[in-house]
């Protein structure tokens, strides 16, 4: 069955430290890769997205993500954090040969201290 | 706003009643999907609407659970004979399926409390 795993439940950072949140995968096809925050209070926002090409993609707010097929990994990075940055994230898979629904993992809940 | 909206935001209700909630996707959208969330877990699927046609429902959804999309445009998902197990968020959300990828766009979502 496919599932996707967040390791880190909770973190706890100082502003301008450096984050990276793990998500591994387990799926057999191919599969469409997500992260996703939902700020205090707000409804889920996408932060970026891998469907195919370059590994290493961009999104919003200045993070990045790096999608390592041999690890079933999609690790999420940003190289210095802000306190606005407190949120909740959630990494997300979709198949591409189905529904589309998404898998989400746990979520990890991030909090940076001013 | 033109994003995804949720009516009501939030549903007291007692055990044994009926609630519904509606969803209006983003206009233009021929997929719409309903999730539901849970204290300290992610969104779990429990069921997609492709325009009109309902095409997959979870085994989360049991028979008390219905949800329709009437001309493709909004959705209600009612819940009959409440449980307090259904006390959750209900979130729905909506998106463009196009060449292999699909990038959904979620609504506030909709907290049930079941008392």
């Amino acid at each position: 069955a496919q599932s996707v795993s967040q390791h880190n439940h909770h973190v706890i950072l100082s502003e301008a430290a450096s984050l990276e949140l793990g998500c591994n995968y387990s799926y057999g096809g191919t599969v469409n890769l997500f992260w996703y925050v939902q700020y205090p209070g707000q409804h889920l926002q996408l932060l970026l997205k891998y469907f195919s090409g370059d590994p290493l993609v961009k999104g919003i707010k200045g993070f990045e993500a790096e999608f390592i097929k041999s690890k079933f990994s999609f690790n999420l990075r940003k190289p210095s954090v802000q306190w606005s940055d407190t949120a909740e994230y959630f990494c997300a898979v979709n198949d591409r040969s189905g529904t589309y629904k998404y898998i989400f993992g746990t979520g990890t809940r991030l909090k940076v201290l001013a | 706003d033109t994003g995804v909206s949720q009516d009501p935001r939030h549903k007291i209700t007692k055990r044994g009643q009926n609630v519904t909630f509606r969803c209006d996707p983003i206009s233009e959208h021929n997929r719409l999907y309903w999730y539901r969330q849970t204290l300290g877990q992610g969104p779990e699927f429990l069921t997609y609407f492709q325009n009109e046609a309902q095409l997959e429902k979870s085994r989360l959804l049991s028979d008390r659970f219905s949800a329709e999309r009437p001309k493709g445009s909004f959705s209600t998902l009612e819940i009959q004979r409440t449980e307090q197990g259904d006390s959750a968020m209900y979130l729905c959300a909506s998106s463009l399926l196009a060449a292999s990828t699909d990038t959904q766009y979620f609504g506030p979502g909709t907290r049930l409390t079941v008392l």
